[in-house]
């Protein structure tokens, strides 16, 4: 069993449609984030989160400890949005665990 | 750009060879991290540095090294290549060790091995 589940694992929006990407880890936790890919392969961090909720831009991004869950939102998607997205989370030790990935198309 | 640069981007190699990919953080951070993404296992943190000491051990193989050097740059060294070593390798830096702290990933080096 994978230390960090994702779903959906492929999504395809219109432009403009609200985008939830969820997580669920099953480790004790010190941070979790949420990724970006490009299908360049070029890696950006967007959140790192360790209780609540944060928000950039048309991105939000909230973790519920107790339930082991987190959530990526994505408002007034836009093309530009497409990319996998992997949750990633870091245990007290140190150990990092990677999601399989949510690969998002978003068609205008 | 993240401000991490890694060199080379592209290695293609035979098995049985010895490779160094190396990294050179953001100005200013101390600490780098390395990691694997290949199509069958995805990302894997591998292991990470702070200012010259390994600080933690992820799924890195005993065929695998990596040091940090005293201007911070850091180098992967991998040997006895495998074909299933063929993957993406991303560094990662960071300002210091706290969980607080964010990662910026260089482009990475795409290792082929055949």
């Amino acid at each position: 069993k994978n230390e960090v589940e994702q779903s959906p694992q492929n999504l395809t929006a219109q432009e403009g449609e609200f985008i939830t990407i969820n997580c669920s880890y099953s480790v004790g936790i010190s941070a979790l984030h949420w990724l970006q890919q490009h299908p360049g392969g070029g890696i950006v961090s967007l959140f790192m989160l360790s209780s609540g909720k944060k928000k950039h831009g048309r991105l939000i991004a909230t973790i519920n400890i107790q339930e082991k869950h987190s959530s990526l939102h994505i408002t007034a998607s836009h093309p530009r949005d497409s990319a996998v997205y992997i949750c990633a989370v870091r245990s007290p030790g140190n150990q990092f665990y990677f999601g399989t990935g949510t690969s998002l198309t978003v068609i205008p | 750009d993240s401000g991490v640069t890694q060199t080379p981007k592209h290695l293609i190699t035979a098995t049985g060879q010895r490779v160094t990919l190396r990294c050179s953080p953001r100005s200013g951070d101390l600490s780098v991290y390395w990691y694997q993404q290949s199509l069958d296992q995805g990302l894997q943190f591998l292991i990470q540095y702070y200012n010259g000491e390994e600080r933690a051990k992820g799924n890195i193989l005993e065929r695998f090294s990596a040091q940090q050097f005293p201007d911070l740059h850091s180098e992967l060294n991998l040997s006895s290549l495998e074909l299933g070593d063929s993957a993406l390798y991303f560094c990662a830096s960071s300002l210091t060790v706290g969980v607080t702290y964010e990662q910026y990933f260089g482009p990475g080096t795409r290792l082929t091995v055949t």
